[in-house]
């Protein structure tokens, strides 16, 4: 079966170069949630869309925009790239954001900032 | 704070043996859901146990869910060195957080064998 697929796997970058960081949820999945998990930590939720309109935000830096598409996907927009954004993110993915049901996470994208 | 806490940080075992992780959170919760990851590596979801579940099985693992207690429990038996990795709980509350999930900061599994 499909999974949530994400891209790139891996990126590096420069300080204050931007980066952009996509997600394909499984069909019919229509809410999308990106978490950063920094070395050694737990994922950390930054935002979250249903129906294409943000339904949730956590801690997530003002460089940092993030949109739901008409197909649902997802992309994560970084800007003004800072070491400390060197991290693993995920996008995960439900049917239904008030669903009891379980999400469906990405393999992650690695992002190292030089 | 929503976060959980998960104890212990550490667990270092023998293969054939069980494997017992707790995890404490702090409001009400929708649900509860443990998540394994490899090193560094994508999470993959294990068992979800609504509010109203005090237990559920899938193969060798076991939760259980005592709200009262605000606290879950993942049981692995006969664990294998393959079950090597980090595991988290993960809270949804419900309500407004449209299905976000608040992680604890995970216990990390070595199986030895």
């Amino acid at each position: 079966a499909a999974g949530v697929i994400q891209s790139p796997r891996h990126l590096i970058k420069e300080k204050r170069e931007t980066a952009t960081l996509k997600c394909y949820p499984i069909p019919r999945h229509d809410t999308v949630y990106w978490y950063q998990q920094g070395p050694g930590q737990d994922p950390q939720f930054l935002i979250s869309f249903y129906e294409k309109m943000q339904s949730d935000k956590g801690s997530i830096p003002d460089r940092f925009s993030a949109q739901q598409f008409s197909d649902y996907h997802s992309e994560l927009n970084m800007s003004s790239l800072e070491l400390g954004d060197s991290a693993l993110y995920f996008c995960a993915g439900k049917t239904g954001a008030h669903m009891n049901t379980e999400a469906f996470f990405g393999q992650g994208t690695r992002l190292t900032v030089v | 704070s929503q976060q959980g806490e998960e104890d212990p940080q550490a667990l270092s075992i023998q293969e054939g043996e069980n494997a017992t992780m707790n995890c404490s959170y702090k409001t009400s919760i929708n649900n509860l859901q443990w998540y394994r990851q490899n090193s560094g590596r994508g999470l993959v979801h294990l068992i979800l146990i609504r509010s109203n579940e005090r237990e559920k099985h899938s193969g060798r693992l076991r939760v259980t869910l005592d709200t009262s207690k605000k606290s879950s429990s993942l049981l692995i038996t006969a664990s294998r060195a393959a079950d090597t990795a980090s595991y988290f709980c993960a809270t949804d509350w419900g309500g407004t957080s449209y299905g976000k999930l608040t992680f604890g900061q995970g216990t990390i599994l070595t199986v030895h064998p």
